[in-house]
């Protein structure tokens, strides 16, 4: 069956811009993850959706960055008045439900460069 | 913030030789260790979740073990073959959260 998707695969944007980052998980999926990877880095948790809600957003940097899932399906990151230091590798993951049980399926990221 | 660390950094294999490499984690409130497989431009892919103190994991030439009560996981690649060239990151979970480490690059030589 169809993995978790992401677009765009590359995004390449100016220092102040606004950009959003959409990720498709796997049908069925009641929870989803982001991640980000910056250069140098293992992948760093954002944020955890359980359907609709974000369960836990602590690891949101700052107030820059906001995540949606409004039918507890597709979810988009956002990003406001981007800068150099958001340049990373994002990436999204499913899973079945919540706990160790349930293994995490990534989607091959969204690589965001802000000039 | 979980300290987790992978070692080496990197590491240059040849073809049919085998490796192994180190994941070390926090030994307190352990839930489970993850180990993924990552090749450039593809999703990472899951290899084995651990959560038991002595557990060893197998799937095809690549192996696992961990041990919790000192912290510590190896991953083995036996035989290595191109095709293994990636990079392999381990993950501590708690409950839903993956704490990573910087992972492992793995290159093969024909």
């Amino acid at each position: 069956g169809a993995g978790v998707s992401q677009t765009p695969s590359n995004k390449v944007t100016e220092k102040g811009k606004y950009v959003e980052l959409r990720c498709d998980p796997i049908s069925g999926h009641t929870a989803l993850y982001w991640y980000r990877q910056s250069l140098g880095q293992g992948p760093e948790f954002l944020i955890y959706f359980q359907g609709t809600g974000a369960a836990d957003d602590s690891g949101l940097p700052n107030d820059r960055f906001f995540a949606v899932r409004p039918e507890g399906s597709v979810s988009t990151l956002k990003i406001q008045r981007t800068e150099r230091g958001d340049s990373a590798v994002y990436l999204c993951a499913s899973s079945q439900g919540q706990g160790v049980i349930y293994e995490q399926y990534f989607g091959p990221g969204t690589r965001l460069t802000v000039t | 913030i979980l300290n987790v660390e992978q070692s080496p950094q990197s590491l240059h294999v040849q073809e049919g030789d085998s490796t192994n490499f180190t994941c070390s984690f926090p030994s307190s409130n352990f839930y489970a260790l993850h180990w993924y497989r990552w090749e450039t431009a593809k999703s990472p892919e899951a290899l084995f979740v651990m959560t038991l103190n002595g557990d060893e994991k197998k799937k095809g030439r690549i192996s696992a073990t961990l041990n919790t009560k000192e912290g510590y996981s190896y991953l083995y690649i036996k035989g290595s073959q191109p095709e293994d060239s990636a990079t392999y990151l381990c993950a501590f979970s708690n409950d839903y959260k993956l704490s990573f480490g910087a992972g492992t690059t793995v290159t093969v030589r024909a």
